[in-house]
């Protein structure tokens, strides 16, 4: 059983539209961070959110940490061949839990 | 300044045998993780690493074993090697342990096992 839920797994869209990745869990994180891979690389870490309700910003991408600190969400605004990879939501619970990832594929 | 490196980037091995893995995390960051990714199970922990001593550990089997050393060097051994060990073995180093702290991730190290 997967304490960090991911959805989509997989999406593939064209470039200049919107998304929202999402990841939902039963339990209560101390944090959430969100990385994104590339093939044959180790995650590279975006954001790190820690405040119930907390919104972070970084150009394009949109984080939100849920009010009870158990589930959040990324969203791409005008989406680009380049934010293409895998997205990894993880939690903070003593160790890092990550979430099975979202195949984001942007097509130009 | 430096990143994680982990060494070798590429390994092939025979069941039954052993393997050691090693990481170098960002100067001055103490904390080390290491974890399996496979395309089936995603990324799954396997111990972390703090001022030499192994603070947490996830659900994987005593042939995995790991240690640190004084300067934060770390190293990962599997010994008697199955075909399920196959995957991408991901070192990270934080500054601490505890909430807020981004990992920052080494490319990997890619096991086959045959």
């Amino acid at each position: 059983t997967q304490l960090l839920e991911q959805s989509p797994q997989f999406l593939s869209i064209q470039e200049g539209e919107n998304l929202t990745v999402y990841c939902n869990s039963s339990s209560v994180f101390s944090s959430l961070q969100w990385y994104r891979q590339e093939p044959g690389e180790g995650p590279v870490l975006l954001v790190t959110v820690v405040t119930g309700g907390e919104v972070k910003k970084l150009k394009r991408l949109t984080f939100q940490f849920g009010d009870a600190r158990k589930d959040s969400s990324l969203h791409i605004t005008a989406a680009q061949p380049g934010d293409t990879g895998l997205y990894l939501c993880a939690g903070a619970r003593g160790k890092l839990i990550f979430g099975q990832g979202t195949e984001l594929s942007v097509k130009p | 300044k430096a990143g994680v490196t982990q060494t070798p980037r590429y390994l092939i091995k025979t069941r039954g045998q052993q393997v050691t893995l090693s990481c170098s995390p960002i100067s001055g960051h103490r904390s080390v993780s290491w974890y399996q990714q496979t395309p089936g199970q995603g990324l799954q922990f396997l111990f972390e690493y703090f001022s030499e001593t192994q603070r947490n550990k996830g659900n994987f089997p005593g042939r995995f074993s790991g240690r640190q050393f004084s300067n934060s060097r770390s190293e990962m051994n599997v010994s008697t090697l199955e075909l399920g060990d196959s995957a991408l073995y991901l070192c990270a180093s934080s500054q601490a342990m505890g909430q807020g702290y981004g990992y920052t991730f080494g490319s990997g190290t890619r096991l086959t096992v045959v």
